[in-house]
C-alpha cells in the first residue's frame, strides 16, 4: 500500500510569490490534515479536510488556504509568501475512524523556502 | 485550550545509555498520547500510544506510561543506538473537545557510538 505522497519535495520561491503544494493520502483514508514544521516552533496544526469539508484549522493567517479533491488528494496554498513562510510543510493522513486510536500517517514532506 | 510540554533538546548520549524524554500535557478532558518520530528527511510516523490513564505504550524497545496524577507522558529506553539519533514529538489528541491532534516541539536525539 502507497504512504502518504507530498509534492514537489523542495520549494524555493521570493517573497510576494504563491505557492501551491500538493498531498496524495493513503488510499482508503478521507483525512488530511496540514502541519508547519519550524526549528522554532515545532509542529502546528494548519488545517484539516475530510470529504472535501474543511474540518478545523489552526491560527494560520489567511493567506493560508487549502482544499481536498473528490478523490481526497489534497492541495495547500500560501500567497503573498513571506520570509517566515520557510518551512517544512508535512501531510498527514488518517482514517474515518476518528477517536483515541487514530493514528496518522505522514508524508515527508516539502521544503519550503523563502528568498 | 489543550497543550503539550516537552524537554529541550538536543539530547547526545553514548550508545547503550538509558534515555528519558520528558513530556508533559494539558487537557480539559481524557486525550490520547502518542510519541511520534522522524528520521532525518522522513515525515513522522507513530512510535507508541496509550489512549487511558496507566496504560502503558510500548515499541522497539521503548515505552511510555500515561500518568493522569501528573499529566505526564515520558518517553524512555533503557538502552539506546545509534540508530535512533531522531526528533521524538510528544502529541495529544482530544477528539471529542479540541479536535485536532496537538503536538509539541520536538526533542532531537543524538546518539554517540
Amino acid at each position: 500500500k502507497a504512504g502518504v505522497t507530498q509534492t514537489p519535495r523542495y520549494l524555493i520561491k521570493t517573497r510576494g510569490q504563491q505557492v501551491t503544494l500538493s498531498c496524495s493520502p493513503i488510499s482508503g483514508h478521507r483525512s488530511v490534515s496540514w502541519y508547519q514544521q519550524t526549528p522554532g516552533q515545532g509542529l502546528q496544526f494548519l488545517f484539516e479536510y475530510f470529504s472535501e469539508t474543511q474540518r478545523n484549522k489552526g491560527n494560520f493567517p489567511g493567506r493560508f488556504s487549502g482544499r481536498q479533491f473528490s478523490n481526497s488528494r489534497s492541495e495547500m496554498n500560501v500567497s503573498t509568501l513571506e520570509l517566515g513562510d520557510s518551512a517544512l510543510y508535512l501531510c498527514a493522513s488518517s482514517s474515518t475512524n476518528r477517536g483515541p486510536n487514530e493514528k496518522l500517517f505522514f508524508g515527508s514532506g516539502t521544503q519550503l523556502s523563502v528568498l | 485550550g489543550n497543550s503539550v510540554t516537552q524537554m529541550e533538546g538536543p539530547v547526545t548520549l553514548s550508545e547503550e545509555a538509558f534515555l528519558t524524554i520528558n513530556c508533559t500535557y494539558t487537557a480539559t478532558g481524557y486525550p490520547s498520547l502518542f510519541w511520534y518520530v522522524q528520521y532525518p528527511g522522513e515525515g513522522l510516523q507513530l512510535l507508541l500510544k496509550a489512549t487511558k490513564a496507566d496504560d502503558k505504550g510500548s515499541n522497539k524497545g521503548f515505552e511510555a506510561t500515561y500518568r493522569k496524577e501528573t499529566t505526564s507522558f515520558h518517553l524512555e529506553k533503557g538502552s539506546v543506538q545509534v540508530s535512533d539519533s531522531a526528533v521524538y514529538f510528544c502529541a495529544l489528541s482530544d477528539r471529542g473537545r479540541d479536535d485536532k491532534i496537538i503536538f509539541g516541539k520536538g526533542t532531537r536525539l543524538h546518539i554517540l557510538p
